[in-house]
Formats: structure tokens, C-alpha cells, sequence
């Protein structure tokens, strides 16, 4: 299976300063018809995990400008522009191009 | 816009079955692979099985292969996850998403819970 690594596992950040968590994936997630299925979760406590960012750097519809996605090949980065208190919860990358779908551990955002 | 609506979970003994339905809207369901991810706090998320737009192509994690069924009703919009012979380990709230290789739009969720 493909391992996907994420860090920091702990963010804390000061309102309106940026965010950027890392995922790292264990091979190569272009898929053979050319995309990069690499998404982007967002998980709020008591929620279910709601995408942000799908292949790679795609907002999804709602989703606010101050959430950007970039990376290729294997290394592949969330940024949040300015941090605000409704951004709390925890992030998941996910990697879709090989089954089984794996997901990195999480990296839990909280406010100083 | 994309709704999906899990139900059918519960707590079951070891060794027993459950059926997951998903009812899904808001999108052309049958132009679209769908797939089940569980959560729980000892194994985080894992993708259990998928299954394409026409139900022609099915996939299951390992950790299910020989128990778990993916299947789909396209004239009513539904998928469905047949789980057999469950164990402790299976012990997790499951989520119905849309997608084969993509994941958009979940469901709430649907907990099961399999004590050991």
C-alpha cells in the first residue's frame, strides 16, 4: 500500500498568521490517465472529514480562498494564508491514484 | 449539490453480518465510481472497497477481502456494503463517498461497532 506521511502532527498557529502542512507519499500518485489524485481533507470535531483540495491544488466549491494545494510527484503541501478560528480540526491528505485509497495520519490545527 | 446518507450500522456480535446502504443525490449517480472509507481511533481512515460507475469493477482492502461485498442499485441511486463475518477489528464509523479514484462529498457516517 502507499504510505503517506504527513507532518507536522501538531500545529499550533496564532490567528491570521499562515499555516503549511507536508504530505509525503511513498511512490509516485500519477495515475495512468495523467492526474494526480491527491486530496485534501478537512475534519471538524464531531464532523465528518469535508474535502478541500482535490488533485492536488483544485479548491472545492465553499471552500475559502485562504486554502491553496500544491506539490507533485511525491511531496505535496496544504498552506492556509491566514489561520482563523474556524480552521480548527484536523487535516488529511489522501492519495486515490492506487487502491487502496490510504490516507497520512493527520495533523491536528489548533489556535495559541 | 452532492448528498450522500449512510444507515444500517449498529452494534453486532462477532461473526455476524451487517448491510450499509447509501443513498445518494444531487449528482448523476450512475456516471460515478463510489467507494466506502472507515474511520476508527486505532487505524485512522482506510479506503475498504470501491466500485465503478457500472459496477463492473470492484476493489476491496485486504483486511476485508472474502467478507465485504460492494454493490449498487443505479435505478434507485443506492450503493451498498454486505459485511460478513465481522470482527472487532471492523469496529468503525463508515462512510459512503463519491468517487473510483476521487473522493468528493461524504456521507455522515454510519457506526459499527463489534465488541471483541
Amino acid at each position: 500500500d502507499v504510505v503517506m506521511t504527513q507532518s507536522p502532527l501538531s500545529l499550533p498557529v496564532t490567528l491570521g498568521q499562515p499555516a503549511s502542512i507536508s504530505c509525503t507519499s511513498s511512490q509516485s500518485l500519477v495515475n495512468s490517465d495523467g492526474d494526480i489524485y491527491l486530496n485534501w481533507f478537512q475534519q471538524r470535531p464531531g464532523q465528518s472529514p469535508r474535502r478541500l483540495i482535490y488533485k492536488v491544488s483544485y479548491r472545492d466549491s465553499g471552500v475559502p480562498d485562504r486554502f491553496s494545494g500544491s506539490g507533485s510527484g511525491t511531496d505535496f503541501t496544504l498552506k492556509i494564508s491566514r489561520v482563523e478560528a474556524e480552521d480548527v480540526g484536523v487535516y488529511y491528505c489522501m492519495q486515490g491514484t492506487h487502491w487502496p485509497k490510504t490516507f497520512g495520519g493527520g495533523t491536528k490545527v489548533e489556535i495559541k | 449539490q452532492v448528498q450522500l446518507v449512510e444507515s444500517g450500522g449498529g452494534a453486532v456480535q462477532p461473526g455476524r453480518s451487517l448491510r450499509l446502504s447509501c443513498a445518494a443525490s444531487g449528482f448523476s449517480f450512475s456516471n460515478y465510481g463510489m467507494h466506502w472509507v472507515r474511520q476508527s481511533p486505532g487505524r485512522g481512515l482506510e479506503g475498504v472497497a470501491r466500485i465503478s460507475y457500472d459496477g463492473s469493477d470492484k476493489d476491496y482492502a485486504d483486511s476485508v477481502v472474502g467478507r465485504f461485498t460492494i454493490s449498487r442499485d443505479n435505478s434507485k441511486n443506492m450503493v451498498f456494503l454486505q459485511m460478513n463475518s465481522l470482527r472487532a477489528e471492523d469496529t468503525a464509523v463508515y462512510y459512503c463517498a463519491k468517487g473510483f479514484y476521487d473522493s468528493g462529498g461524504w456521507g455522515q457516517g454510519t457506526l459499527v461497532t463489534v465488541p471483541p
